[in-house]
């Protein structure tokens, strides 16, 4: 069965560091998605991306996240200074249309 | 904002038919009823979805009230395996959409035991 794939499954890095977080989509879906967990909490969208573009975010995605899809198949998630709040499991996702998304088993983020 | 309301948790004999049921009174007409699961710390996995017939797949059967503001999401014959927190989800599903938040709330922890 197809899957998404997430890279890396866990990630270290410092406050104020930049970190990209990778996501293979499924090959013939159109839209992608990033969402976050911090721990003990509800899982939160971050944003949506379609035809190169991104389609809808939310007030979390602020001017420190990016997102870019720079070679037709990779998918990634860019925190350009991150902060300890920044803590989460971040799960990649997509979807070709009407029918239900398929999540990626996420990478987790910790920021010392 | 999530538009659901489900109960924190419940339990479930292995073997057993499991019921989750899922509050939604203000579902317009235009919103369908998802589900997804989430194990552990994975990433959340599609289930079911409908809008007012009732569906059934290889994982489980949502059944819909008729005036929409309910629904019920049952695993036949629960595993150990579908231990899991379940989330009820309305959204729009309409031709040509970028749009596809979901809004997750805490969900129903099932716990089935042996």
């Amino acid at each position: 069965e197809p899957e998404v794939t997430q890279t890396p499954s866990h990630q270290v890095t410092q406050m104020g560091q930049e970190v990209i977080l990778r996501c293979v989509p499924i090959s013939n879906h159109l839209y992608f998605y990033w969402y976050r967990q911090i721990l003990g909490q509800k899982v939160e969208f971050l944003v949506s991306f379609y035809n190169n573009e991104i389609s809808e975010k939310s007030e979390i995605f602020d001017d420190q996240f990016s997102v870019e899809r720079p070679d037709g198949s990779n998918f990634t998630l860019k925190i350009r200074s991150t902060k300890l709040e920044d803590s989460a499991m971040y799960f990649c996702a997509s979807r070709e249309g009407f029918d239900g998304y398929t999540f990626g088993s996420g990478t987790r983020l910790t920021v010392v | 904002d999530a538009k659901t309301t489900q109960p924190p948790s419940m339990d479930c004999a292995e073997g057993r038919a499991a019921n989750l049921p899922c509050n939604h009174s203000t579902i317009s007409g235009n919103e369908y009823v998802y589900w997804y699961r989430q194990i552990h710390s994975q990433g959340p996995q599609y289930i079911i979805h409908g809008l007012k017939n009732n569906e059934t797949n290889e994982m489980a059967s949502l059944i819909i009230t008729e005036d929409r503001k309910s629904s019920t999401l049952i695993l036949p014959h629960a595993t150990l395996r579908d231990t899991a927190v379940y989330y009820c989800i309305v959204r729009l599903r309409e031709v040509g959409s970028t749009l596809g938040r979901l809004y997750f709330g805490r969900g129903t922890q099932l716990t089935v035991w042996p």
